[in-house]
């Protein structure tokens, strides 16, 4: 079974750094391309960027909302995935989820509140 | 950025109905490779987006084939046969074809 498990939100002031987690199992992780995707409370989702498979080198695409700010990463080692938030703005406040390839498989999300 | 446009906002359907959502992008997203990346998802309350469709026509592992994507290089169509009251939430119809992927503002699906 496809189990994606993401951590690390909370709040964070304006300006301050943050960084999400997401535990993949079920599938053999360095398959696939792995997503993050965000979602204002009432709001459609944004797709924030992804970074490619073993077969595409691991390379990454950004949103170009947050390219400069955000970074994604993962260690294939672990089936991780992160997400390196900067410079966060209260904008940035929703809640953030992985996905996995095509985001056939969504995680639970994780909420990040930007705010003093 | 492609724009993802649907109609209606929100549909009310009598269980045992049918219910179709529009989707309309800015751009055409028909590849080159034949494959045209329009994608589904249902949003239920409080839960996560899920996968209905892939590539416009194609049902996603476990979606019951009451679901159904159809549409044109532009202009989309998600067919529900039959509702039941889980199909209730959000639906958004997205585009994978180029980068940024962009989402369409959702249909509410109601029973009546």
């Amino acid at each position: 079974e496809v189990k994606l498990l993401e951590s690390g939100g909370g709040l964070v002031q304006p300006g301050g750094s943050m960084r999400l987690s997401c535990a993949a199992s079920g599938f053999t992780f360095t398959d696939f391309y792995m997503n993050w995707i965000r979602q204002p409370a009432g709001k459609a989702p944004e797709w924030l960027g992804f970074i490619r498979n073993k077969a595409n080198g691991y390379t990454t695409e950004y949103n170009p909302s947050v390219k400069g700010r955000f970074t994604i990463s993962r260690d294939n080692t672990q089936n991780m995935l992160y997400l390196q938030m900067n410079t966060l703005r209260a904008e940035d406040t929703a809640t953030y989820y992985c996905a996995r390839g095509n985001a056939d498989y969504w995680g639970q999300g994780v909420m990040v509140t930007v705010s003093s | 950025d492609i724009v993802m446009t649907q109609a209606p906002l929100s549909v009310s359907v009598t269980p045992g109905e049918s219910a179709s959502i529009s989707c309309r992008s800015s751009k055409s997203l028909l590849h080159s490779n034949g494959i045209t990346y329009v994608y589904w998802y249902l949003q239920k309350p409080g839960k996560s987006p899920q996968l209905l469709i892939y590539r416009m026509s194609n049902l996603a592992s476990g979606v019951p084939d009451r679901f159904s994507g159809s549409g044109s290089e532009t202009d989309f169509t998600l067919k529900i046969s039959r509702v039941e009251a889980e199909d209730v939430g959000i639906y958004y119809c997205g585009q994978l074809l180029e980068n940024p992927w962009t989402f369409g503002g959702g249909t509410k699906l109601e029973l009546k």
